[in-house]
């Protein structure tokens, strides 16, 4: 069984661009979250995806938005990016939810914006 | 406030030693606590997952203990080996939010 694939791996962008990165599940698992990891702040949640539907949000600004097609694979864009941004982006799936079973992790998106 | 604090920040230990690494909640209410192993440059992968109702939850080398009385968990690891050196990451369950609180977690290292 194919674990969660993230893309791209690694990405550079200067401030004030957008970035769009890419997350596709566990096959049958219907749960997607984010998360973004910096060495200070340790794992901060961002939101999760089930059904195509939002069902949760961390206290991100807008400028962070994700969406989730039918497939359940699972976009999030940073729009006019900010140094602060640069992190490692990981993204979770799980059969029912975050909270209510085991997730599992892709490898993670390391963006640096400059 | 939710909070999940962890401790040590670090810790350097030889092989074939083992060590106890350390989680202190302030969620409430407590739904579960799961501790993840996160090697460099990859995604946390999941240990343990612990109830209210269980005190210990065993994982090969690894035991995670639970005190939901004091809302303290810990993290042994047996006869540590050099695949050992991650970072730990202790993650509780709010169970009125259904989000996850982590913990900045512990990095150990561990020397031949």
């Amino acid at each position: 069984k194919a674990g969660v694939t993230q893309t791209p791996r690694y990405l550079i962008k200067t401030r004030g661009q957008q970035v769009t990165l890419s997350c596709s599940p566990i096959s049958g698992h219907r749960s997607v979250s984010w998360y973004q990891q910096t060495p200070g702040q340790g794992l901060q949640f961002l939101f999760e995806y089930f059904s195509e539907t939002q069902r949760n949000k961390g206290n991100f600004p807008g400028r962070f938005s994700g969406r989730q097609f039918s497939n359940s694979r699972s976009e999030m864009n940073v729009s006019t990016l900010e140094l602060g941004d640069s992190a490692l982006y990981l993204c979770a799936s799980s059969l029912a939810g975050p909270n209510q079973d085991t997730q599992y992790f892709g490898p993670g998106t390391r963006l640096t914006v400059l | 406030k939710n909070q999940v604090e962890q401790s040590p920040q670090s810790l350097i230990i030889l092989e074939g030693k083992n060590c106890t690494l350390q989680c202190n909640y302030t969620v409430s209410p407590f739904s579960n606590l799961r501790w993840y192993k996160q090697d460099t440059g990859r995604g946390p992968v999941s240990l343990t997952i612990m109830t209210f109702s269980e005190n210990t939850k065993s994982n090969g080398r690894y035991t995670a203990t639970l005190d939901a009385d004091t809302k303290q968990s810990s993290l042994h690891i047996t006869a540590s080996q050099l695949s050992d050196s991650a970072s730990y990451i202790c993650v509780v369950s709010a169970g009125n939010t259904d989000k996850l609180i982590f913990g900045t977690g512990t990095r150990l290292q561990v020397f031949p």
